[in-house]
Formats: structure tokens, sequence, C-alpha cells
């Protein structure tokens, strides 16, 4: 079994709408997440990240940590197109992206 | 400021050919990692490096080396390339100990092995 779980995709909306993704994992030591964001035929730049639990808002991004329930959560509002990308989560057990274990991504694509 | 940058883009090699893949970030990082991304598979980490003149394997460090003789550089080579080599290999670099900090990544080489 992975540490890190994503649904792969690819995930279809229509512009406009909320958008949720999600990754779960196994090792309860993860305590820095974030969130990637990587168009196609590019690396993957960050988008959000949340240290411990809680939310995170920034823009149309919500980002929401269950440490509980071992599931981390992207919240797009209000889709673009421009938002179709393969979205990564990633987590780190240290506190630092020194060392990042990576969810598989999961493809997203707002259609028009 | 051009951040972490990769080359070449895309590259073509014949089984058992050599080749060197170059890293470079101008973000005075200590940390670089290499990667490679594969459908369905996700980001895995090849061989990453704390500092000049050291690295270390990562998940996935079989066909693999690597040099860090410069703080701002980090080398991948394929002694013997093999098809299951075909991939794209990202870079990345961040700094030592920050919270709050990401790993910084570049465009990407890919890499087709006939």
């Amino acid at each position: 079994q992975k540490e890190v779980e994503q649904d792969p995709g690819p995930l279809s909306v229509p512009e406009g709408a909320i958008v949720s993704l999600n990754c779960t994992y196994s090792n309860s030591a993860f305590q820095y997440f974030m969130w990637y964001r990587q168009y196609s035929r590019k690396g993957p730049e960050l988008l959000m990240y949340t240290y411990s639990s809680g939310n995170k808002e920034d823009g149309r991004f919500t980002a929401q940590v269950d440490k509980s329930s071992k599931y981390i959560s992207l919240f797009i509002r209000d889709s673009q197109p421009s938002d179709s990308a393969t979205y990564l989560c990633a987590m780190s057990a240290t506190g630092t992206a020194s060392k990042l274990t990576f969810g598989t991504g999961t493809r997203l694509q707002v259609t028009l | 400021n051009a951040g972490v940058t990769q080359t070449p883009k895309f590259r073509v090699l014949k089984t058992g050919q050599s080749m060197t893949l170059l890293c470079a970030q101008d973000m005075n990082h200590e940390y670089m990692y290499w990667y490679r991304q594969d459908p369905g598979m996700g980001l895995r980490l090849i061989h990453y490096s704390v500092g000049e003149g050291t690295t270390a394997k990562g998940e996935v460090p079989d066909g693999y080396n690597v040099s860090r003789l410069k703080k701002q550089n980090f080398l991948l080579g394929l002694e013997s390339a093999a098809p299951s080599q075909t991939s794209v290999y990202f870079c990345a670099s961040t700094r030592a100990g920050a919270t709050q900090e990401t790993q910084y990544f570049g465009p990407g080489t890919r890499l087709l092995v006939l």
C-alpha cells in the first residue's frame, strides 16, 4: 500500500463548478501538506501549503487538512479552463520540504 | 532569476548509450533532487544531494549515478540506457531546514530510450 493515495482521474467539470481534489495517507507523522499544480509538459509548481491541521484559503483555492482522518483536500471555486492541469498532493514528516512524499496526481479538465 | 533549469529538454537514446542530464539552480539552495515521473506512478525520487560533494540514493536509484561538484549544479548520469528508463525527469531544489518552504522544480527532460 502506498503512503499517499490519490485518485488519478481524469476529472471533468464544467466551467464555474466547484472542484474537490483529495488525498489520503497512512503515515501519521506527516505534518506539512502541499498541493502542486502541473500543466502539461511542465514541471510541478507549488499552489498551496498547510502546516498541520486546518484550512487555508488563497483566492479561489482552499486547502483543508484533517489529520484525524488522514485526509487532505483542495477545493477550487468557480473553476476556469485555465485550471485544467494535474494536481499533485505532497507531504512531509519533517516539517520542511527536504523530504516529500507525493501522490500520483489527479488530472482535472475544466470544460467551457 | 531563472530558478531551476534543465538541459536537454528532450533526448532520444538507443539502448546501451550513455548520457548526462544537467540541472542548475540560481537560488543558492543546499538540497537538490532528481525525480522521474511515469504514468500512474507519480514522482519517484532517484537520487538527492544535501550539499556540494554529497549525494544519496532515493527510492529508485538503480541504473543512475549523480554528482554534485558545485552547489548550483546536480548531474544525473545514465551509463547504459535501457527502455525502462524512458520517462520524464525532473530536477528540484530547496533550502535546508526551512519551514514552510517548498521544492522548486525544473521544466523537465523527456527521455526516450529505444
